[in-house]
């Protein structure tokens, strides 16, 4: 079975700090992998994609994702966090023409 | 580019009644959309996908003569809540990705709320 799975709910950082979300996924294909970002009653916004070309995916507003095939995750992370990336995250993974979502992890930033 | 609309972004309506909610590739043909709901603090759960020209392919358990979906244009499809109900309100997302394309765009949602 595929699953994608976000091991935290909710990450909450102080800004200026590093931050990681963290991704795990299974899959019988080699999987196309994305994190998009949704803000509070908005659409969601790709911020990377991962499709085999480059295990290290740089994606906008500083953040980047790499993709370990020997621990099967993609996990988010961003050196320095700012107030506007207070958000929900949302790790997805695509494979066989399906369409697996993540349980989302909700960042919050502290001053 | 890859930009999606959808109209409305909110929607009120009295209990019995339909709506119907659109979404549009802005500056690509979608020859797939698929249609999202999300409801508060959750993750999106995926209604049904559309292919262009074809017949919805709904997910199990959700009713597709309650909810319409017609995709009609490689760059329009539309969502129609039949009869809905104060269950029915929720955060409705549509995304669309072009052919063989991996990457899915969304669109802005539309929030509808059934009185």
């Amino acid at each position: 079975a595929q699953s994608v799975t976000q091991l935290d709910s909710h990450v909450s950082v102080s800004e200026g700090t590093p931050v990681l979300l963290r991704c795990n996924y299974s899959s019988s294909y080699s999987p196309s992998l994305f994190w998009y970002v949704q803000h509070p009653n908005k659409g969601l916004q790709l911020l990377l994609k991962y499709t085999s070309a480059a295990t290290l995916v740089k994606g906008i507003n500083g953040f980047e994702a790499e993709f370990k095939k020997s621990e099967t995750s993609f996990h988010l992370t961003k050196p320095s966090a700012h107030m506007s990336d207070a958000a929900e995250y949302f790790c997805v993974g695509s494979s066989a023409s399906k369409i697996i979502f993540g349980s989302g992890t909700r960042l919050s930033i502290r001053p | 580019g890859a930009v999606v609309s959808q109209h409305p972004s909110r929607v009120i309506c009295k209990s019995g009644t339909s709506v119907k909610i659109e979404c549009r590739s802005l500056d690509f043909q979608a020859t797939t959309m698929f249609w999202y709901r999300q409801f508060p603090k959750k993750s999106l759960m995926l209604m049904a996908t559309s292919n262009e020209g074809s017949k919805a392919t709904y997910e199990q358990g959700v009713e597709k003569d309650k909810f319409l979906i017609n995709h009609a244009s490689l760059t329009l499809s539309t969502l129609t809540v039949t009869s809905a109900h104060p269950e029915d309100s929720s955060f409705y997302i549509c995304s669309a990705n072009g052919q063989g394309q991996e990457t899915q765009y969304f669109g802005p949602g539309t929030r509808l709320l059934v009185l």
